[in-house]
């Protein structure tokens, strides 16, 4: 059974210190995207890669996230140094090759609190 | 840009009663448009699907789908509910962002469904 797999499933830190989050695709998967979920906000999309390279970051803020796709199992998501506002759950999603209309997988994402 | 309202944010209904969940959307184009399912603690699971075709999509776990062009509704129903039925529910629509891959989705804010024994 082909899932999502992310690490940390859980993971509490202090302000100002550097947040690593991690994603394995599905194999064979050639798009993955990472999402943001908060009670304010609701879901928002934050990074969407294809074939590993960066398609559309619009939706990060730049100054401390970076997302990275060192190999085509795995995908990183970054902060630096971070913030009690970016306490949230990070969802990464991977998408199969083929047809705009296919739908994402979803990791079960990581809990971010910053205190 | 494209946009989706759900405007419900919380619904209760007794366990063997119908259910329907408003979704109204806002895209230029025949849109692809999908309902997730999360519940507490999980990642998000696809109920069901609409790019073209039949206007009514079958889903999993009994869920149904009904795409109303003249409304930009994509409403989802269940005969009756269970009680594992109770968890959010999101609507999304997907964007064809390039040609063989998957579309960017943006997403409703969702509506928590509780089931009453």
């Amino acid at each position: 059974d082909a899932r999502v797999t992310q690490t940390p499933r859980h993971k509490v830190t202090e302000m100002g210190q550097e947040v690593t989050m991690r994603c394995q695709p599905i194999l064979g998967h050639n798009t993955v995207f990472w999402y943001r979920q908060t009670m304010m906000q609701g879901l928002e999309l934050l990074a969407y890669f294809r074939n590993r390279a960066p398609l559309d970051d619009s939706g990060m803020p730049k100054d401390r996230f970076s997302a990275e796709m060192p190999d085509a199992t795995l995908a990183t998501l970054k902060i630096q140094p971070s913030e009690p506002r970016d306490s949230a759950v990070y969802f990464c999603a991977s998408g199969p090759r083929g047809v705009s209309y296919n739908e994402q997988f979803f990791g079960p994402g990581t809990r971010l609190t910053v205190l | 840009a494209q946009s989706v309202t759900q405007p419900d944010i919380h619904i209760t209904v007794s366990e063997g009663a119908s259910l329907e969940l408003r979704c109204n959307y806002s895209y230029g184009a025949t849109p692809y448009l999908f309902w997730y399912v999360q519940s507490p603690g999980q990642g998000l699971q696809l109920l069901l699907k609409y790019f073209s075709g039949d206007t009514l999509v079958q889903g999993i776990k009994g869920f149904e789908a009904e795409f109303k062009r003249s409304q930009s509704s994509f409403n989802l129903r269940k005969p009756s509910v269970h009680w594992s039925d109770a968890a959010e529910y999101f609507c999304a629509v997907g964007a064809q962002f390039l040609a063989g891959t998957a579309s960017k989705l943006t997403f409703g804010t969702g509506t928590r469904l509780q089931v009453t024994l």
